[in-house]
């Protein structure tokens, strides 16, 4: 089955603890994007890649780091959390150009920093 | 300043009915739109997409307007099924498959 797998699902850690957040794709997917989703904001778009080793910000990049080593592989890392950063998390990919079905997404990673 | 606007946060329908949902933009470089469903504890799936060059594409129940004068586009759900309780989110897009920039989402209830 074609899918982004996103884990872990939930998280709650402290600040200041770094943690990785992992997303796989099993469809070849040049581009791949991560999303925070806040109240009222809609999804906003963190950091994206075009493919292996091209990442570039996205609208709201501080705090944030992301690596892409592999295609299929794109974890988003935050090396020193705070509270800000607590909100709902979306890794998503598509073939470039494709159209019209835009982005797969993943189940999403609920993470909470206290 | 957000690009793309969902103005109402929430829809109540009745089983049925038509709902329509509103969409707008401020980017005049967006020239492809897409619309998202979203179920809790999930992902958004797409639901449907219009390039500037159409005014209209419609999917089944799903039809989706697009205004390009007015930077407006809706999405109608006709007839409105329980099932299609949920968030919904518009998205636009300078070209496809680049990134994609979401509205805040609208939230539908439709009872039975």
């Amino acid at each position: 089955e074609a899918q982004v797998t996103q884990n872990p699902r939930y998280l709650i850690t402290v600040t200041g603890k770094k943690l990785t957040v992992t997303c796989s794709q099993n469809m070849n997917h040049e581009y791949m994007s991560w999303y925070r989703q806040d109240p009222g904001l809609g999804l906003r778009q963190i950091y994206y890649s075009m493919n292996v080793e091209v990442t570039d910000k996205g609208d709201v990049p501080e705090g944030y780091k992301v690596s892409r080593k592999e295609k299929r592989n794109f974890p988003l890392i935050l090396e020193s959390p705070s509270p800000n950063q607590t909100s709902l998390y979306f890794c998503a990919s598509s073939l470039l150009a494709e159209t019209p079905y835009g982005y797969t997404f993943g189940s999403g990673t609920r993470l909470t920093v206290v | 300043d957000q690009q793309v606007k969902q103005n109402s946060p929430s829809l109540s329908v009745q089983e049925g009915r038509i709902s329509i949902l509103n969409c707008d933009y401020t980017n005049s470089m967006f020239d492809y739109f897409l619309w998202y469903k979203k179920y809790p504890a999930e992902g958004p799936t797409f639901l449907i997409s219009i390039s500037s060059i159409k005014d209209k594409n419609e999917d089944g129940r799903f039809t989706v307007f697009l205004n390009k004068s007015a930077k407006h586009l809706s999405l109608h759900i006709v007839p409105s099924q329980p099932g299609d309780s949920a968030v919904y989110f518009c998205a636009a897009s300078e070209a496809a498959g680049n990134k994609l920039t979401f509205g805040g989402g609208t939230r539908v209830l439709v009872k039975p």
